[in-house]
């Protein structure tokens, strides 16, 4: 089965630390996927990559930034956490070779900002 | 860019009901995907569609999608609490299929005993 894995499932920061998001997936796929979640509002795209180092900003980029150093890990930073950055924050990844490029989801990161 | 409108945004069924939850694309679809998610974890694929009147089953649970590709239903038959959760349309705006998805806001799906 592909797995997707995400560093914490739970995760207290105070305002203005650096906090990083980590997520590997384990099935060699091309593309990953950073969303957050709110009541309200549904999912919405920060990031995404289709490859090692290469990342587009998705719909909401502001406040963060990524790094794909390797094929499986995708890496979601806040420079410097808000309160406003408080969410559940997913991690996908899918692959061309896979058929319908089914999107595959980490179980989550609830980040609360103090 | 893409806008995807789920109706109901909850629903309240006793057990043993059938249910349909709607989702609406303000563009055509090239692909429409269903996840459900239980409260507080990650989205489990359900079915994706991609061809005018396709409709697919998957134990009790039917997906399809209008000939129009603007709008699809998800009818669950003889509902169970297993099928409590939140149900979120996705569409892929592109049609690459590598970028990420466009989400509806979810419905929530309630089941009572």
């Amino acid at each position: 089965d592909v797995k997707v894995t995400q560093s914490s499932r739970y995760l207290v920061k105070r305002t203005g630390e650096k906090v990083f998001l980590e997520c590997v997936q384990d099935m060699d796929h091309e593309n990953m996927f950073w969303y957050r979640q709110d009541p309200g509002l549904g999912l919405r795209l920060i990031y995404f990559s289709y490859d090692v180092k290469m990342k587009e900003k998705g719909d909401i980029p502001e406040g963060y930034s990524v790094s794909r150093e390797k094929k499986e890990r995708f890496s979601l930073i806040l420079e410097s956490a808000s309160t406003n950055q408080t969410s559940m924050y997913l991690c996908a990844s899918s692959s061309p070779r896979v058929f319908l490029y089914e999107q595959y989801f980490g179980p989550g990161t609830r980040l609360t900002v103090t | 860019s893409q806008e995807l409108e789920q109706s109901p945004q909850s629903l309240i069924v006793q057990e043993g009901k059938n249910l349909t939850i709607n989702c609406t694309s303000s563009k055509t679809l090239y692909g429409l995907y269903w996840y459900k998610q239980k409260y507080g974890e990650g989205l489990i694929f359900l079915m994706m569609l991609q061809k005018g009147g396709e409709e697919k089953s998957h134990e009790k649970i039917t997906a399809k999608l209008d000939e129009k590709k603007q709008q699809s239903s998800l009818h669950i038959t003889a509902s169970q609490p297993s099928h409590a959760g939140i149900y979120l349309c996705g569409a892929d705006p592109t049609g690459g299929g590598a970028d990420g998805l466009t989400f509806g806001k979810g419905t929530h799906l309630i089941i009572q005993p």
